[in-house]
C-alpha cells in the first residue's frame, strides 16, 4: 500500500487566497483525521470523519476552515481566506477501527503551508 | 478531558547510551497509549502502542515502553541509542469515548551526539 497521500507537499500563498489541501487515505480505512502542527500549539486535531461523515469538528479554528470527504478515498481541507497565522504543517491520518479498539493512525507526510 | 504531558522539550544523549523519554497522561478510564516518532520533514510513524495486557510493550527500532497505572506514566526506553534515532517523539492517548480521537503531548526532541 502507498500509505496516506497528501498533496501538495508545500504550498506558499498570499494572505486572502483560498488554499485547498488534499488527502487520500489508506484503502479500506474508515477513519480520516486532519491535524495541524505548529511550534506554538503542537499537534492539534482539527476534524475527523468516520465513513465519510464528519464526527467531530470542534478543533476547526474558525469558519474560514472547512473540510469535506466526498468519498472513501478523498478528503479536502480548505482555508478561505487564508491568513499568515494559518502557516503550519497540516497532516492527514487514517485508521481502521477494529471492534472497540482504537487502531493505529497512519500519517501522511504533511503539507507545509506558508501564508505570506 | 484527557491530556498528555511530556516534561522534557529537548534531550541530548551520546550514541550508545541508554534513553528514557517521559510521558504522563491524564485520563479517567483505561487509556490507550501510543508513541510516535517524527523525523525532520516527515510524518509521524508509530513506534508502539498499549491497549491492555502486558504493561511492558515492545515496539519497532528497539524501543519499548512501560505502562504504570499508579504513576499515570508511559515512558519510552531504548537501551542503546543510534545516531539515526535523532528525531522528535510524541506520546499520545486515545479516547475511545470519542471514537478514535488521539490527544498528543508537546513532543520531545532527541539529539544524539557522537
Amino acid at each position: 500500500d502507498a500509505g496516506v497521500i497528501q498533496s501538495p507537499r508545500h504550498e506558499v500563498t498570499e494572505m486572502g487566497q483560498e488554499v485547498t489541501l488534499r488527502c487520500k487515505p489508506i484503502s479500506g480505512h474508515d477513519y480520516l483525521f486532519w491535524y495541524r502542527q505548529t511550534m506554538m500549539r503542537g499537534l492539534e486535531l482539527l476534524i475527523y470523519f468516520n465513513n465519510n461523515v464528519p464526527i467531530d469538528d470542534s478543533g476547526m479554528p474558525e469558519d474560514r476552515f472547512s473540510a469535506k470527504m466526498p468519498n472513501a478515498s478523498f478528503s479536502t481541507l480548505k482555508i478561505q481566506p487564508s491568513e499568515p497565522r494559518d502557516s503550519a504543517v497540516y497532516f492527514c491520518a487514517s485508521s481502521l477501527l477494529s471492534g472497540r479498539m482504537t487502531d493505529t493512525q497512519y500519517f501522511g507526510p504533511g503539507t507545509r503551508l506558508t501564508v505570506l | 478531558a484527557q491530556s498528555v504531558t511530556q516534561p522534557d522539550i529537548h534531550i541530548t544523549v551520546s550514541e550508545g547510551a541508554s534513553l528514557e523519554l517521559r510521558c504522563n497522561y491524564s485520563y479517567g478510564a483505561t487509556p490507550y497509549l501510543f508513541w510516535y516518532v517524527q523525523s525532520p520533514g516527515q510524518g509521524l510513524q508509530l513506534l508502539l502502542k498499549y491497549f491492555s495486557g502486558d504493561t511492558l510493550v515492545q515496539g519497532i527500532k528497539g524501543f519499548e515502553a512501560e505502562f504504570k497505572r499508579s504513576q499515570s506514566s508511559f515512558n519510552l526506553r531504548k537501551p542503546s541509542v543510534h545516531w539515526s534515532d535523532a528525531a522528535e517523539y510524541f506520546c499520545a492517548v486515545g479516547d475511545m469515548e470519542y471514537g478514535n480521537k488521539l490527544v498528543f503531548g508537546a513532543g520531545t526532541i532527541l539529539r544524539v551526539k557522537s
